[in-house]
């Protein structure tokens, strides 16, 4: 498999739910990236992993919680989440270090929070 | 911190007509600029970008897009749009010099062409 692949694609879960959403990148990059993307918003950035090494954490609360045990996965642990999370995240992957890098994204997993 | 601004959330279009999408941003220093493309049911990708040299920048499908540092734009341009050009675009931007390649996008602008 080539890219960016995300599981699930589709998640429900309640307030009260525990999971986890998982992206792998087969291109060899060293910099992944989640993102959350709400209706009429722009794509948000919530963190980046460098080298396995988180970089930037722009503000996302604490019952967001990411995990990067190689340079090839991506986890988001997800805890006691609102409804207002209810969202499309997005993971992606550059090669590390260079700014003008072009990121390749996964299609996503579309999460609705009850 | 950076931000953009998309002009347009909605454009109609029929086939054969030319498209401008209109992107600025905000920043005070130096800039990388990217079209990202989304087609229906696909993920994101890379249309075009901008990092130096010449601001007219060519990209995939017959798109380009003009940087004009004076204006903080950064427009994407078709002369002749198809049918299959039916996707929401984004425009996003992140600052030179930050080491990793961070994005901050637009909300996005819709094209529907109609055949």
């Amino acid at each position: 498999e080539t890219g960016v692949t995300q599981t699930p694609r589709h998640l429900v879960m309640g307030m009260t739910n525990k999971k986890s959403l998982k992206c792998e990148q087969h291109l060899g990059h060293n910099a992944m990236y989640w993102y959350k993307q709400s209706a009429k918003k722009p794509l948000e950035l919530m963190f980046v992993y460098s080298l396995e090494e988180r970089v930037e954490n722009n503000s996302v609360p604490s019952r967001f919680s990411p995990e990067c045990p190689n340079s090839s996965h991506l986890f988001l642990h997800l805890h006691t989440l609102q409804p207002e999370d209810s969202a499309l995240y997005l993971c992606a992957s550059s090669p590390t270090g260079l700014d003008y890098n072009e990121q390749f994204f996964g299609p996503g997993t579309r999460l609705t929070v009850l | 911190a950076q931000s953009v601004s998309q002009h347009n959330h909605h454009v109609i279009l029929s086939e054969a007509a030319s498209l401008e999408l209109g992107c600025n941003y905000s920043y005070g220093g130096t800039v990388n600029l990217f079209w990202y493309v989304q087609y229906p049911g696909q993920h994101l990708q890379l249309l075009l970008k901008y990092f130096s040299g010449d601001p007219l920048v060519k990209g995939i499908k017959g798109f380009e897009a003009e940087f004009i540092k004076s204006k903080f734009s950064f427009n994407l341009r078709k002369p002749s749009v198809q049918w299959s050009d039916t996707a929401e675009y984004f425009c996003a931007v992140n600052a030179r010099g930050s080491g990793y390649s961070t994005l901050t996008f637009g909300k996005g602008t819709m094209l529907l062409v109609s055949p």
